[in-house]
């Protein structure tokens, strides 16, 4: 168990529908990033939130958006949803703001499917 | 652009062999480089851990090696065993990047 956790789990719903995700980052962990896992794909980082702001973005698209609350979980929306969105969706967490202590901890994943 | 690059998607080995997964990464400015470890239905796992002023980095079974001149890095697992089965990515960072890098993994199958 990282101490990461992610809801929900599972998600089905349809072309063009808007969906959250949920990350609860470990105890006294400050950053959260967010991972896209798809089909035959890497890791994509997505963004990165470090105390309530943003720190660093990827290859998120203008349909997504995230944020980190005062108590650092955080949200990843996902909106007018297509079928090429369906993926696993990853939370992680980091006690700095960088990860050259080595460590990111990561959630088990929201795997998303859109019909 | 994939700057972080694991060319083989799956790799078998038999148990007590052993395992050894590379990759390839093309940003200079990478100086830490990490392996994560990923079983089904769970998030990924660190593993180990090497930095660019290493050449080689030991945790028991496992040992990252790291070519700077030739930009790539490989994972030795020694002896291997069945549990090891899972899937392995590669990830890299350098200074001024606060996020880290993956490959797209490399599925290992360790059969008894």
């Amino acid at each position: 168990d990282s101490g990461v956790t992610q809801t929900p789990k599972h998600l089905i719903t349809a072309t063009g529908q808007r969906v959250t995700l949920r990350c609860s980052p470990r105890s006294g962990d400050l950053s959260v990033y967010w991972y896209q896992q798809s089909l035959d794909q890497g890791l994509q980082f997505l963004i990165q939130y470090y105390n309530g702001e943003e720190r660093a973005k990827g290859n998120i698209l203008e349909r997504f958006s995230a944020q980190q609350f005062p108590d650092l979980h955080s949200e990843l929306n996902l909106s007018s949803l297509e079928l090429g969105d369906s993926a696993l969706y990853f939370c992680a967490s980091s006690v700095t703001s960088g990860s050259h202590t080595g460590e990111l901890f990561f959630g088990e994943g929201s795997r998303l499917t859109v019909l | 652009d994939q700057q972080v690059k694991q060319n083989s998607p799956s790799l078998s080995v038999q148990e007590g062999r052993i395992s050894i997964l590379n990759c390839d990464y093309t940003n200079s400015m990478f100086d830490y480089f990490l392996w994560y470890k990923k079983y089904p239905a769970e998030g990924p796992t660190f593993l180990i851990s090497i930095s660019s002023i290493k050449d080689k980095n030991e945790d028991g079974r496992f040992t990252v090696f790291l070519n700077k001149s030739a930009k790539h890095l490989s994972l030795h697992i020694v002896p291997s065993q069945p549990g090891d089965s899972a899937v392995y990515f590669c990830a890299a960072i350098g200074t001024g990047y606060s996020t880290l890098t993956f490959g797209k993994g490399t599925m290992l199958l360790v059969s008894p």
